[in-house]
């Protein structure tokens, strides 16, 4: 079964730093990858999503993630943050083949400190 | 493009009355929709599955009979928690997808949080 891990459960950043948050999977094959964001209270928003080709995607707000084959990697960046970036942050995954359920990580809370 | 909506974004309930809330695709054609729960602090919990006109499948340990949820249409599926009861509260969240989405992508709405008191 695919499962996708986020190692950090809680990141501290300072406003303006660069960030990266972790993304491991575990499945047979290329899944297509996702990260969301989640503000408190708020639905997801989808930052940005692989699906083929060129393994650096760029997402909104400034976001950008990097698809590792070899590191069953999907780590997600920001050169610089912002204080409206606290939040959660969900990487997922789902098959390649048919309709099937997307699988989540346990989340990334992000905290930015002035 | 893309917009998924979900009634009402809050609710709060007496102990065992019955919730209804609804989760529809504004601009699109959902063919399946996915309800999940969330509780604080942890990621989304898949409850179910459904496919418009058919009924929905559910994940182990959900009970199917209290989340009850109906697809009646492209745009709309309701799920309905009946007899709630305070462990029920939680956040839910919906989301769609479409047959000719090759990508399996999944468009979410805002959620609802469920209070039962």
């Amino acid at each position: 079964a695919q499962s996708v891990t986020q190692p950090d459960i809680h990141i501290t950043v300072s406003e303006g730093a660069s960030l990266e948050l972790r993304c491991n999977y575990s499945y047979g094959a290329t899944p297509y990858l996702f990260w969301y964001v989640q503000s408190p209270g708020q639905g997801l928003q989808l930052l940005l999503k692989y699906f083929s080709g060129d393994t650096l995607v760029q997402g909104i707000k400034g976001f950008e993630a990097e698809f590792k084959r070899s590191q069953s990697s999907f780590n997600l960046r920001k050169p610089s943050v912002h204080w409206s970036d606290a939040a959660e942050y969900f990487c997922a995954v789902v098959s390649n083949f048919g309709n099937e359920k997307l699988t989540f990580g346990t989340g990334t809370r992000l905290t930015i400190i002035p | 493009g893309a917009v998924v909506s979900q009634h009402p974004s809050r609710v709060i309930c007496k102990s065992g009355t019955s919730v209804k809330i609804e989760c529809r695709s504004l601009d699109f054609q959902a063919t399946t929709m996915f309800w999940y729960r969330q509780f604080p602090k942890k990621s989304l919990m898949l409850m179910a599955t459904s496919n418009e006109g058919s009924k929905a499948t559910y994940e182990q340990g959900v009970e199917k009979d209290k989340f009850l949820i109906n697809h009646a249409s492209l745009t709309l599926s309701t799920l309905t928690v009946t007899s709630a009861h305070p462990e029920d509260s939680s956040f839910y969240i919906c989301s769609a997808g479409t047959s000719g989405n090759p990508y399996n992508e999944q468009f979410f709405g805002p959620g609802t949080r469920l209070t039962v008191l």
